[in-house]
């Protein structure tokens, strides 16, 4: 079972500080990495994509990929209030498959 | 620019009844899919197409069908439906065949089955 783990919260900060959000994935071979936003009632949208091990910038976001470990995170800098949202990890695994998701983690922004 | 357009938004059924979500995208993308979303359970793949004329199951195909009718539009059929299929589903599309990367999604379907 290829599976994608996230701690599913609720996340709390304070306005201002960083968030730091996990994910876990099963298939070592793994290719593709992304984050998706999903506001209450509203359906994901794509944040960040990162493809290779590192940090990947992207205005007050950071994604951070380890392959070894078969870890990947989001960092969000200067967190707003306007943050507070489900983030879902997904992960491209094996071959010429769907996006495996995981269940989100909640993050709450509190100003 | 539309991108993905799914209808209805809300639906209210009764079991047994039967329906079709419709979805269709101005992308030009390969591959569409259908998800549902269930409180704590994150986003679970039904069906997807990755190309014109291709239909697989996803990790709960069970109770639902599927006809990817041209390139834009992929429509999910329930035949029965069931008070578990109480959910709410999304379509979504992509361009990249390889990988099935960076979905666009739709704005949801509300599904309630009394």
């Amino acid at each position: 079972q290829k599976e994608v783990e996230q701690n599913s919260g609720p996340l709390s900060v304070p306005e201002g500080a960083i968030a730091s959000l996990n994910c876990t994935y099963s298939d070592r071979v793994s290719q593709s990495f992304f984050w998706y936003r999903q506001y209450s009632g509203k359906s994901p949208e794509l944040i960040m994509s990162i493809y290779s091990n590192g940090d990947k910038e992207d205005g007050r976001f950071t994604a951070q990929l380890n392959k070894a470990s078969q870890y990947v995170s989001l960092l969000i800098r200067d967190s707003q209030p306007s943050d507070s949202a489900t983030y879902l990890c997904a992960v491209n695994m094996t071959g010429n498959t769907p996006l495996v998701f995981g269940k989100g983690t909640r993050l709450s922004v509190i100003a | 620019n539309a991108g993905v357009t799914q209808t209805p938004k809300f639906q209210v059924l009764k079991t047994g009844q039967s329906m079709t979500l419709q979805c269709a995208q101005d992308m030009n993308h390969n591959s569409m899919y259908w998800y549902r979303q269930d409180p704590g359970m994150g986003l679970r793949l039904i069906y997807y197409s990755a190309s014109e004329g291709t239909t697989d199951k996803g990790e709960v195909p069970n109770g639902y069908n599927v006809s990817r009718l041209n390139k834009r539009e992929f429509s999910l059929r329930l035949e029965s439906a069931a008070p578990s299929q109480t959910s709410v589903y999304f379509c979504a599309s992509s361009g990249s065949g390889q990988g099935h990367q960076k979905l666009f999604f739709g704005s949801g379907t509300q599904l309630s089955v009394l």
